[in-house]
């Protein structure tokens, strides 16, 4: 399948550290990109290719990819990180762009 | 800095044609893709599509069916979406998306990301 699958939804205590996690075949060949968008603003990257934040982006946030998962970890989640965060890669079939349906974080 | 500028919101009535202008700055345009990606109300991210602004080849997502047209003019920097034969289900937020693409050779993997997004146009089809 070409689909990216994430969970929907995502809570964490103020501080504490949370995962949020990205299935699909495509990531097998294609790293994950994480986007990040708060209510009524374009969206914004926050992690891309094997290891990299573009400038501005706290270093809390990280990710890693095994197998046919990709996550994106922050650690320490601050009160500004609560938004809608979205994955997204590239069907190796077709080149086809895919997004994961995303996942909205509430920090409590 | 390297900035995307879309044009403004647009009310359009089914069956109408709407074209939006997203104006790239900061950078060479010709040296990378524009996708365009868009957000119905409450819903996730959809790619629509992309053009290379150096060969000028577009590619559409499936499910547009032939209603899309991808351009651009270099003179100006910028890129261009139309869609034809306005539906209400066409309203949403519209985004253009710088993008970067390659091969990590030593991980053995591709990558693909947009890492400049505009700041969207809202179009609404409505009678």
């Amino acid at each position: 399948s070409s689909e990216l699958t994430q969970d929907p939804a995502v809570s964490v205590a103020l501080g504490q550290t949370v995962r949020i996690t990205c299935q699909g075949d495509s990531l097998r060949y294609y790293y994950a990109t994480w986007y990040q968008q708060k209510p009524g603003q374009a969206p914004t990257l926050v992690y891309y290719g094997r290891d990299n934040r573009p400038s501005g982006i706290p270093d809390r946030i990280s990710g890693s990819t095994s197998g046919n998962t990709a996550s994106l970890t922050i650690t320490g989640a601050q009160a500004e990180d609560e938004a809608d965060y979205y994955c997204n890669s590239r069907d190796s079939s077709d080149d086809r762009v895919v997004f994961g349906g995303g996942t909205k974080l509430t920090v409590l | 800095q390297v900035q995307l500028v879309q044009s403004g919101s647009e009310l359009k009535k089914p069956g109408a044609s709407v074209r939006v202008s997203c104006k790239a700055s900061g950078y060479t345009f010709t040296s990378h893709a524009i996708n365009w990606v868009r957000q119905a109300p409450g819903q996730g991210l959809e790619w629509m599509g992309g053009i290379n602004t150096n060969s000028g080849n577009p590619t559409y997502a499936q499910g547009f069916t032939g209603r899309l047209v991808f351009s651009f003019d270099t003179s100006v920097r910028t890129a261009y979406l139309q869609i034809n034969s306005l539906k209400p289900e066409d309203t949403a937020v519209y985004y253009c998306a710088r993008v970067y693409s390659g091969y990590d050779s030593s991980h053995k993997y591709r990558y693909y990301y947009m890492d400049v997004w505009g700041n969207g146009t809202a179009v609404t089809v409505s009678s």
